[in-house]
C-alpha cells in the first residue's frame, strides 16, 4: 500500500518567505508527527497530532512555526518568514496507536529538504 | 526519555554478522528498546523493538542484557543495502506521557565493505 508522502520533495526560499510543507500520512494513521534533521544530525521532534486531541506543540523552535491537520488526514507545516537556520530536512511520520500498548510504529515519509537563502 | 549511547560508526564486510551495540545504563521498567534505521537520503524506518526477552524478525535480531543496560542490534549477513545510520531509542510505554515521541541521537553510521 501507499507509504507517507510529502511535498514538495525540494524547496529553495529566500530569507523572509513563507513556506507550506504537506504530508499525506498513510490512510487510517490516526497519529502524524513532525520532526526536522538538519545536517550531521538526529532527528528533532517539532509536533504531534493525535485524532481530535489537541496537539502536542511543545518541540515547535518559534512562533514563526505552525502546523495544522486537516479531516485528521493530510497535515500542513508553515514556516513564516524563514531563517537560514531553518534550512534541514522536515520529515513527516504517521502510525497507528493501538489502545493500550507502547508499541508504536512510526512509519516514515521521505522527506522535505528546505533550503533558505 | 532515557539516554542511549552508540559508537558513532561501525564497518563491516558483506555477508558477515555485524553487531551494533546500544548502552542505556537509566533504562527504567517501562521503556521499550527501539531500533529505527535510515538509508542515505530516506526517512527512517522501523527495524526492532523489544522489552525484555530476545526478538528476532525478518531485518535483524534484538538481543537484550539481562540487566536491560544494554543491548545489541544484530545483522545475520550484512549486504550493501544495509549501509544506513542506526538508532537506538527508548520510549516510555506508560500511557499519559509522551510516550509517542521518539527522541533520536545521532546513531551509528554503517558502512558494508564489498
Amino acid at each position: 500500500g501507499a507509504g507517507v508522502s510529502q511535498s514538495p520533495s525540494n524547496k529553495v526560499t529566500e530569507k523572509g518567505k513563507d513556506v507550506e510543507l504537506r504530508c499525506d500520512p498513510i490512510s487510517g494513521h490516526t497519529a502524524l508527527y513532525w520532526y526536522r534533521q538538519s545536517l550531521g544530525q538526529g532527528l528533532e521532534f517539532l509536533i504531534y497530532f493525535q485524532g481530535n486531541s489537541a496537539p502536542d506543540k511543545s518541540g515547535l523552535p518559534s512562533d514563526r512555526f505552525s502546523a495544522e491537520r486537516t479531516g485528521g488526514s493530510v497535515s500542513t507545516l508553515t514556516i513564516q518568514r524563514t531563517q537560514q537556520e531553518d534550512s534541514a530536512v522536515y520529515l513527516c511520520a504517521s502510525s497507528i496507536l493501538p489502545p493500550g500498548a507502547g508499541y508504536n510504529e512510526q512509519f516514515f515519509g521521505p522527506g522535505t529538504r528546505l533550503t533558505v537563502l | 526519555d532515557a539516554k542511549t549511547t552508540q559508537p558513532n560508526s561501525m564497518e563491516s564486510n558483506e555477508e558477515e554478522p555485524v553487531h551494533l551495540p546500544c548502552n542505556h545504563s537509566t533504562i527504567s521498567g517501562t521503556d521499550y528498546i527501539h531500533w529505527y534505521r535510515q538509508l542515505p537520503s530516506q526517512g527512517p524506518e522501523y527495524v526492532i523493538h523489544g522489552l525484555t526477552s530476545n526478538v528476532n524478525n525478518r531485518m535483524a535480531s534484538l538481543a537484550i542484557a539481562e540487566d536491560r543496560k544494554s543491548s545489541t542490534l544484530i545483522l545475520h549477513r550484512a549486504t550493501l543495502r544495509d549501509a544506513a545510520v542506526y538508532y537506538c531509542i527508548l520510549r516510555d510505554v506508560n500511557s499519559g506521557g509522551s510516550n509517542y515521541k521518539l527522541t533520536f541521537g545521532k546513531g551509528t553510521l554503517l558502512t558494508v565493505n564489498p
